[in-house]
């Protein structure tokens, strides 16, 4: 069984740091890109970035560019995301999911909750 | 690329059809994903490549369309179809991105 467990969301400051980790199971981690996508409260989806398999290439989306940073260790089938200068508007649920192909968002965790406040 | 999704809600009745369309802002071929959601859980991939139903999805589900123009169909509501539905676009990337969800209610 396919299985994606998001961790790390807490109540942080802003100008805060967090990470927030993606344990995986089920499946041959390092043979698939993975996304993280996030939703605000009451909102809708919004693409945070992508990883490929080995690594070598990441994408972020326009609101986290140079503020996020996506990395995974395929030894520990894990993902991370790595979130400096949180602001208000970052706040949100967080998902990684897996990607067939890099296109279709195939699997997805349950979320971890950000919030970003004073 | 701007998806633009609508209508942003819905009202419908168990046994309708339920249609739903996105707008790309530039031509994406067919490079579109269709999403649900249900309240308190991730996201579920219905449809790919805008017409390819997903392993195990009902066959009530169906999309359609290519360049800007795309439609979701629901042929006959379900009561487990309540939910909210997204499209994906991934032609040009990053960002791989999303419509604004279009809520299907009782």
């Amino acid at each position: 069984e396919v299985k994606l467990v998001e961790s790390g969301g807490v109540v942080v400051k802003p100008g805060g740091s967090l990470r927030l980790s993606c344990a995986v199971s089920g499946f041959s981690f390092e043979d698939y890109a993975m996304h993280w996508v996030r939703q605000r409260p009451g909102q809708g989806l919004e693409w945070v970035g992508l990883i490929s398999s080995d690594g070598s290439t990441v994408y972020y989306g326009d609101s986290v560019k140079d503020r996020f940073t996506i990395s995974r260790d395929n030894r520990k089938n894990s993902l991370s995301l790595q979130m400096n200068g949180l602001r208000p508007d970052d706040t949100a649920l967080y998902f990684c999911a897996r990607a067939l192909l890099w296109q279709q968002l195939t699997d997805w965790g349950q979320g971890t909750l950000v919030t970003v406040s004073s | 690329i701007k998806m633009t999704q609508s209508p942003s809600s819905l009202s419908a009745s168990v046994g309708d059809k339920v249609t739903i369309t996105c707008q790309a802002s530039q031509d994406i071929k067919y490079y579109v994903n269709w999403y649900q959601q249900k309240p308190g859980k991730a996201p579920k991939l219905l449809i790919s490549d805008a017409s390819n139903l997903e392993t195990g999805v009902p066959s009530r589900f169906s999309g359609s369309g290519s360049g800007t123009d795309f439609t979701f169909t629901i042929r006959s509501l379900q009561p487990e179809d309540f939910a909210t539905y997204f499209c994906q676009q991934y032609d040009n990337f990053p960002p791989y991105s999303f419509g604004q969800g279009t809520k299907v209610e009782i």
